[in-house]
Parts: C-alpha cells; structure tokens; sequence
C-alpha cells in the first residue's frame, strides 16, 4: 500500500494562477480532507469528503474548491492564487467521519504564492 | 468554542532522559483524544488514539494519559532518542455531526540533544 499520495512536493505561483493539488489513497476510506499547517498555528480544515461525490466545506474554504469523482482521488484547486494562500498543505483520510479511526495523512505540498 | 491547548510550545531535552508534554481541550462532547508525530517536513503520524474510557495508552516509549473528567492528556516520552526530535501534536475529535471534524493543538517542538 501506498497510503495516502500528495503531487506536486512543492509548487510557486504567481499571484492569479490557478492549479489543482492532487492527493489518492488505496486504502479504501470513505472519509478525504484537506488541510494546511501555517506556522503557529494548528492545522485547519479546507474541505473534506465523506464519500464519492460528497464534499463540504471546513474552517478556511474560501479560494478552494475540491470534487470526489471517485473514493481514491480528492483534488483541491486554488481558483486564483493569493499571497496569504502560501502555507503547507496536507491530504489526509480515514476509514469514516465518526469514531476512534487512525488518520493518516499524505507528506505535504509546500505552495509559495508571490 | 472548542480548543485544544499544548504546553509547552518547545522543550529542550538530553538524549536518555524522560519528558512528558501536555495537552488540555474544551471539546465537548468528547469522541477520542490522539497524539502525533511530525518530524521536520513530513506530515502527521499517529501515535495513540484514545477513547472516553481509556486512561492510558503506550506505543513503545511514548504513553499516552487522559483525564476525561478534567479534559487534560499527557504524552510520556521514556528514554528518548534523537529520532523524538519533532513537533507533537494532540488532535480532539468531538462527538455528534457528520464531519466528525478533528481540532488540532498548535503543537509542541521537542527537540533531543546527544
């Protein structure tokens, strides 16, 4: 098993662009979500799936959008790239939403937006 | 509001010697209480997840305590090493709702000298 895979490792923008971050896992979970780490600060939730084509928003939405085509892929999009989207992000999933299940989490995309 | 605070933010240990590193929540109601490992660069590994009833948990060196009537985890590193050299990180997961979203501490940054 692969676990959860993340493309690209790392990634500058220029302000304006757009670009998808991608993210698979082949362990079968219903359950997908995307974060980024910011120094200081804890982790936050962007968006998170809890099934194939079921998607909704977490704590900081705003300039992302995601889709759940199928259970391996969840693909998050940054629709036009801002300097304070510049931050570390992270894939992760889990067998479901609910109950004591171990997440694991893809090893991150750095974005540098200038 | 639902939070996880952690103390300290950083620690400075020798290589042999114990620490034990704090985590206090808000969440309520409370599903389970995790910690995890992320070495420089790489995302988040589990550790320990503990549920309501559980008031200790171990994974080799590292043991995990939670007082849920006080709402205060611990996480006991014994004899450590240099690989313990990471930010440790206490997730809440609260009970109820669909997302079962996690609320992550800002972490601690434990750093084993030889």
């Amino acid at each position: 098993n692969a676990g959860v895979t993340q493309t690209p490792k790392f990634q500058v923008l220029k302000t304006g662009q757009s670009m998808t971050l991608q993210c698979a896992q082949d362990m079968n979970h219903e359950y997908m979500s995307w974060y980024r780490q910011d120094p200081g600060m804890g982790l936050r939730l962007i968006h998170y799936s809890v099934g194939a084509g079921i998607t909704d928003q977490g704590e900081v939405p705003n300039g992302y959008n995601v889709s759940r085509s199928t259970t391996e892929d969840f693909p998050l999009r940054l629709l036009s790239a801002a300097p304070s989207q510049t931050s570390v992000y992270f894939c992760a999933s889990r067998p479901a939403a609910g109950g004591p299940y171990e997440q694991f989490f893809g090893p991150g995309t750095r974005l540098t937006v200038l | 509001k639902n939070q996880v605070e952690q103390s300290p933010q950083s620690l400075i240990i020798l290589e042999g010697k114990n620490c034990t590193l704090q985590c206090n929540y808000t969440v309520s109601p409370f599903s389970n209480l995790r910690w995890y490992k992320q070495d420089t660069g790489r995302g988040p590994v589990s550790l320990t997840i503990m549920t309501f009833s559980e008031n200790t948990k171990s994974n080799g060196r590292y043991t995990a305590t939670l007082d849920a009537d006080t709402k205060q985890s611990s996480l006991h590193i014994t004899a450590s090493q240099l690989s313990d050299s990471a930010s440790y990180i206490c997730v809440v997961s609260g009970r109820g709702g669909s997302q079962g979203n996690l609320i992550f501490g800002k972490g601690t940054k434990l750093s084993v000298k030889p």
